[in-house]
């Protein structure tokens, strides 16, 4: 069983709010992800890191931010949601890159009205 | 440059049948191949992976996979399915030297009693 952590599961908000998706490993994994999933759809990654302090951008854009201040924990926020942002988010870790296996959430399906 | 291509969006057999979910990748680079599954409101699990060692692959709960390399193929086979197995399944390429795990759009498995 994955030792990753999502919260909140669920999120219904209103236009214009300020929210932060929370992810936790206690796998120690350097590597993380978060990924952007529609309903019935493939995922694609919006946000990576390799360690503390090392954050990119992925293959979609995503008007949300990132930090990665300790390893264990990798949030994604929105300064200001709308409803074009409502999608699951699933966040993953992996031990090494290309060749380990990524290791999911649960997601955070966020819908915002 | 690499993709995967899963060649069924939805597939439907029944319960005892085999099942086949295909998949074919491009990869400029030795691939290294995955098959995820996903049930409804949960993030992706593991089934099984191919990392250069031997060609068929035995994962979780019944579910094998042959890498052909002639044939650009990763196609995903369990004898006997089992009405537990309907859910979401996703195919993924990664290589040496890059650090994407790239998706296919997924094929959802139904399985009739």
């Amino acid at each position: 069983e994955a030792d990753i952590y999502q919260t909140p599961r669920y999120l219904v908000i209103g236009t214009g709010k300020k929210i932060t998706l929370e992810c936790s490993q206690t796998m120690g994994h350097d590597k993380m992800y978060w990924y952007q999933q529609d309903p019935g759809m493939e995922l694609h990654l919006i946000h990576y890191s390799y360690g503390v302090n090392s954050t990119e951008k992925g293959d979609l854009s995503s008007e949300s931010t990132v930090s990665r201040i300790r390893t264990e924990h990798f949030p994604l926020t929105l300064e200001s949601a709308r409803p074009s942002h409502t999608s699951q988010y699933l966040c993953a870790s992996s031990e090494y890159t290309n060749t380990g296996e990524l290791f999911f959430g649960e997601g955070s399906r966020l819908t915002v009205l | 440059a690499q993709s995967v291509t899963q060649l069924d969006s939805h597939v439907s057999v029944s319960e005892g049948a085999l099942v086949l979910l295909r998949c074919n990748y491009s990869s400029s680079v030795p691939p290294y191949l995955f098959w995820y599954v996903q049930y409804p409101n949960q993030g992706l699990q593991l089934l099984l992976k191919y990392t250069s060692a031997a060609t068929l692959v035995k994962g979780i709960n019944g579910f094998e996979a042959e890498f052909k390399k002639s044939e650009t193929s990763f196609h995903l086979t369990k004898p006997s399915a089992h009405m537990s197995d309907a859910a979401e399944y996703f195919c993924v390429v990664s290589g040496a030297g890059t650090y994407k795990y790239i998706f296919g759009t997924g094929t959802r498995l139904k399985v009739l009693a």
